[in-house]
């Protein structure tokens, strides 16, 4: 089955910096890639996805790259600002399959003032 | 309605007792997910229901039974629950049951059994 692994475990970066996480994935069968943002205390929210027929996607200050070959797509945060603040969870899933979401283990990111 | 809602937000259980967990949401989708999440866990795949009929049983013990009562409701009944089955129990949604959609999640019932 698939496996998504994610790294690193935990980021500090200083607040205006970027911020970067990567996940690497073992079924070439997936081809929906989820990111996950979750508060403490709160529930995962979707902040961005990415289909294997893009190489990159953007949405303001986000953007995921995947590199379907290598298997490996990453988290691209510009601009880092408090509410940042969160673990960030990748995950993968096969379109036309089923409905599961593999999960990474997440990435714990504290924005330093 | 744009939301995933779940009751209770928190339960305490004793092992011998029953108890139910609710999940309800109106847009429209016809996927629903049970997970449980462990403290700095990322969420733990439990039950997908795909029109309302169970698509994905992820080997969960019996002592968790789920119930699709319609398209809009999903229930989680427990019985028997040990320590460690305390967590937070997250329903999830999406548009069909085919996978590549947005999993839209509710915000968790924290149950911790004693």
């Amino acid at each position: 089955g698939e496996n998504v692994e994610q790294h690193p475990s935990t980021l500090s970066v200083q607040e205006g910096d970027s911020a970067v996480i990567k996940c690497t994935y073992s079924d070439s069968a997936s081809n929906y890639f989820p990111w996950y943002k979750q508060e403490l205390g709160k529930r995962p929210q979707l902040i961005i996805d990415i289909r294997s027929n893009v190489g990159e996607k953007k949405d303001q200050r986000i953007a995921v790259t995947l590199n379907k070959t290598a298997k490996h797509f990453s988290l691209h945060i510009t601009e880092t600002q408090p509410e940042d603040s969160a673990v960030y969870f990748c995950a993968a899933s096969t379109m036309g399959r089923d409905d599961k979401i593999i999960f990474g283990k997440g990435t714990r990111l504290h924005i330093l003032p | 309605d744009t939301e995933v809602t779940q009751t209770p937000k928190h339960l305490v259980m004793g092992m011998t007792n029953k108890k139910s967990l609710k999940c309800e949401q109106h847009m429209g989708h016809r996927a629903m997910y049970w997970y449980k999440q462990k403290a700095k866990k990322p969420p733990e795949l439990m039950f997908v229901y795909s029109y309302e009929k169970l698509s994905i049983n992820e080997s969960v013990p019996s002592r968790f039974s789920p119930e699709c009562p319609n398209s809009s409701l999903l229930n989680l009944h427990l019985h028997a629950l040990q320590p460690e089955d305390s967590a937070l129990y997250l329903c999830a949604s999406s548009h069909t049951g085919t996978g590549g959609n947005e999993q839209f999640f509710g915000p968790g019932t924290r149950l911790t059994v004693l």
